[in-house]
């Protein structure tokens, strides 16, 4: 497509429930990142992929959280029982591999647990 | 580990005047990327301007430039001519260039700067 897309565009879950996020990056593009940027903060990094595999998971807070990749395109991001903890944007960003030139960025999923 | 700190949580500038960004980085790597990158209320992340390390010359996009002091770690934004549609947080990052580290592929931001304009 055209930029990345990623969805929902907001999302409300109960605390302890479980949530996906989603995220389609530009057509062509092999690395794919997470972020998350909680209110007023800087974005923390979460995952990063190369094609179908993530080379740096160093991020991911919490075994609550896992992401994954397939066919090397769309990429989802899990959290299982969520916490308020969790309750930030997640913005996904993609670049082509041998990109030095920053990252396109989709506009970000709010997420909040009430 | 690569850290990046923006000092000014908040800044304002009349509109048509100049206003500059400070960010500092820490980093023992001699090769790396630089970028400032703004962020609306849209909450998309746009890119304003990049710098490569191995580059002496300041990097400029139209209003938007850099005074990149490698010595210093300093790396911050100059917005000439400031307009309303500046209105933002502006975000400092880092990469690094080194394929065989950990930190390859992942930006390292800064706490961010909010931008007022007024008109």
């Amino acid at each position: 497509g055209a930029g990345v897309s990623q969805s929902p565009s907001n999302k409300v879950t109960e605390k302890g429930k479980d949530v996906e996020l989603r995220c389609d990056p530009i057509s062509g593009h092999t690395a794919l990142y997470w972020y998350r940027q909680s209110l007023g903060q800087g974005l923390e990094f979460l995952i990063y992929f190369q094609g179908n595999s993530a080379p740096d998971k160093s991020g991911l807070p919490s075994d609550r959280f896992s992401a994954e990749r397939t066919g090397g395109s769309v990429s989802t991001l899990t959290i299982q029982r969520t916490q308020q903890e969790d309750s930030a944007v997640y913005l996904c960003a993609s670049s082509r591999r041998t990109g030095g030139y920053g990252y396109t960025f989709g506009s970000g999923t709010r997420l909040t647990v009430v | 580990a690569q850290t990046v700190t923006q000092s000014q949580p908040e800044m304002s500038v009349q509109e048509a005047e100049t206003v500059t960004l400070s960010c500092t980085y820490d980093t023992s790597e001699s090769d790396y990327y630089l970028f400032w990158y703004k962020q609306p209320p849209s909450r998309q992340m746009i890119l304003v301007i990049r710098q490569e390390a191995y580059k002496q010359q300041n990097a400029t996009e139209n209003r938007f430039s850099v005074n990149f002091q490698k010595a210093a770690k300093s790396f911050s934004l100059k917005i000439s001519d400031s307009q309303l549609g500046d209105a933002a947080m502006y975000f400092c990052a880092y990469r690094s260039t080194n394929a065989g580290g950990t930190s390859y592929g992942k930006l390292t931001f800064g706490q961010g700067t909010i931008l007022t304009v007024h008109p």
